[in-house]
């Protein structure tokens, strides 16, 4: 099956500093891979969704330059946390629909543990 | 608003027996619904997709229900085993070109052995 990586897995950082977390589809291409924060026993949040060649698109309250979105290539998304602040401490979580068809279903990575200090 | 409401209390059941898990909707057309399981510290793991003209899908021991006039979905776990515990959310989609999802809040099952 379809495979999405995220590197790191977990990451603690002193508050102010920036932190860039990786998405990678292993095994498709995905020209749309989406961005999701989830804070303990909440629902998982959609903060942005990452196109490939062209800018992201952010949802409503969600600020586009403390949230920097880049998908380079059609394998890879980075998500890059600018100015970390405690509040920011969250699960962060992508995910991938594969190109082409049946790009209903999503297959997400494992996750980001950010733990701001 | 659009909003999806899942109970969220824990289900506690028995090994063996079916677990039923409830999502409702409002304010909300969606074109398909999707269910995930989600383990503590994990990211969600895809189950079943169910369309807004199906009533019905199968996996294995899954069933998913739509009823669009009721806006409401059930997922169900038959013969369930310790090893089904986890959170199960419920998504929505609209069906435009985006393919965003929204998630609901999530309920955590328990199969005691």
């Amino acid at each position: 099956g379809a495979v999405v990586s995220q590197h790191p897995s977990w990451v603690i950082c002193k508050s102010g500093t920036s932190v860039k977390i990786e998405c990678r589809s292993l095994d498709f291409q995905a020209t749309t891979m989406f961005w999701y924060r989830q804070f303990p026993k909440q629902s998982l949040m959609l903060m942005a969704t990452s196109n490939e060649g062209s800018k992201a698109t952010y949802e409503q309250g969600v600020e586009k330059d403390k949230f920097l979105i880049n998908h380079a290539s059609l394998t890879l998304s980075t998500l890059t946390v600018t100015s970390a602040h405690p509040e920011d401490s969250s699960f962060y979580i992508c995910s991938a629909p594969p190109r082409g068809s049946f790009q209903e279903t999503q297959y997400f990575g494992p996750g980001t543990r950010l733990l701001v200090l | 608003s659009q909003k999806i409401e899942q109970n969220s209390e824990a289900l506690n059941i028995q090994e063996g027996k079916t677990a039923t898990l409830t999502c409702n909707y409002t304010n909300y057309s969606p074109a398909y619904l999707q269910w995930y399981r989600q383990d503590p510290g994990r990211g969600p793991v895809f189950l079943l997709l169910i369309r807004e003209n199906e009533k019905e899908k199968r996996k294995e021991r899954l069933k998913v229900t739509f009823d669009t006039t009721l806006k409401q979905s059930l997922f169900h776990i038959t013969a369930s085993q310790p090893a089904d515990s986890a959170t199960y959310l419920c998504a929505l989609a609209g069906g435009d070109s985006s393919y965003k999802l929204i998630f609901g809040s999530g309920t955590r099952l328990l199969v005691r052995p």
